[in-house]
């Protein structure tokens, strides 16, 4: 089983729409980790977060880590086409620094 | 500009015949990684690095070899080895292996025929 789950795996959204992705694990989390991915490219560092109940923003793009630390979401408000790719958490959940990864959320907003 | 440089971006390679990426980061950054990244399989640890002349194996390091002579060098080499070679490889590094922001190359594909 994915140590990471994230979810939904896929959405397709209108432009102007806000949309939410999550990101499950059964540990307590010591880092979450938020990437965004063209398909065939590196990935993109969004936000990080460490505390429980800690929520930062870039632009339209929220993340929130819940108080126990083991939930993260992340919200964009108002979906424009330049916001489509695949989304990554990814976490430090204590391993020696191996963080493990979910298998990413694809994101497709039509104009 | 600081970043990572992965190349080549594209390789294609005969079958049996091993196969070096290239991974130079210019952020002063002590750990460097490798990640396989596969289709349904999310991101693979390969092997990391978090000082020069010094690696561990990830989850996946069979018929995978590196090396870190250089601070700012972490080559991976892809051996015959290694049964399923065609992937898309990551390379990525961060301040320390502890509480910090890993960041990521552009990545290379490779395609074993």
């Amino acid at each position: 089983s994915q140590e990471l789950e994230q979810s939904p795996q896929s959405l397709i959204v209108q432009e102007g729409k806000n949309l939410t992705i999550n990101c499950t694990s059964s540990k307590t989390l010591y880092g979450l980790y938020w990437y965004k991915q063209k398909y065939g490219e590196g990935l993109i560092f969004l936000m990080m977060l460490q505390k429980g109940g800690e929520e930062k923003s870039h632009e339209k793009i929220t993340a929130k880590l819940d108080e126990k630390k083991q939930q993260s979401s992340l919200h964009i408000t108002a979906s424009q086409p330049s916001h489509a790719g695949i989304y990554l958490c990814g976490a430090d959940a204590g391993n020696n620094r191996k963080l493990i990864w979910g298998l990413g959320t694809s994101l497709a907003v039509n104009p | 500009d600081g970043g990572i440089t992965q190349s080549p971006k594209y390789l294609f390679r005969k079958e049996g015949q091993n196969v070096t990426l290239s991974c130079e980061q210019n952020l002063n950054h002590d750990a460097m990684y490798w990640y396989r990244q596969d289709p349904g399989q999310g991101l693979r640890l390969i092997y990391y690095s978090q000082i020069v002349n010094d690696f561990q194996k990830g989850d996946i390091a069979e018929g995978y070899s590196v090396s870190r002579e250089k601070k700012e060098s972490f080559p991976l080499t892809v051996t015959s080895a290694q049964k399923n070679p065609t992937a898309f490889y990551l390379c990525a590094s961060s301040i320390v292996t502890s509480g910090n922001t890993i960041y990521f190359g552009e990545g290379s594909w490779l395609t074993v025929v």
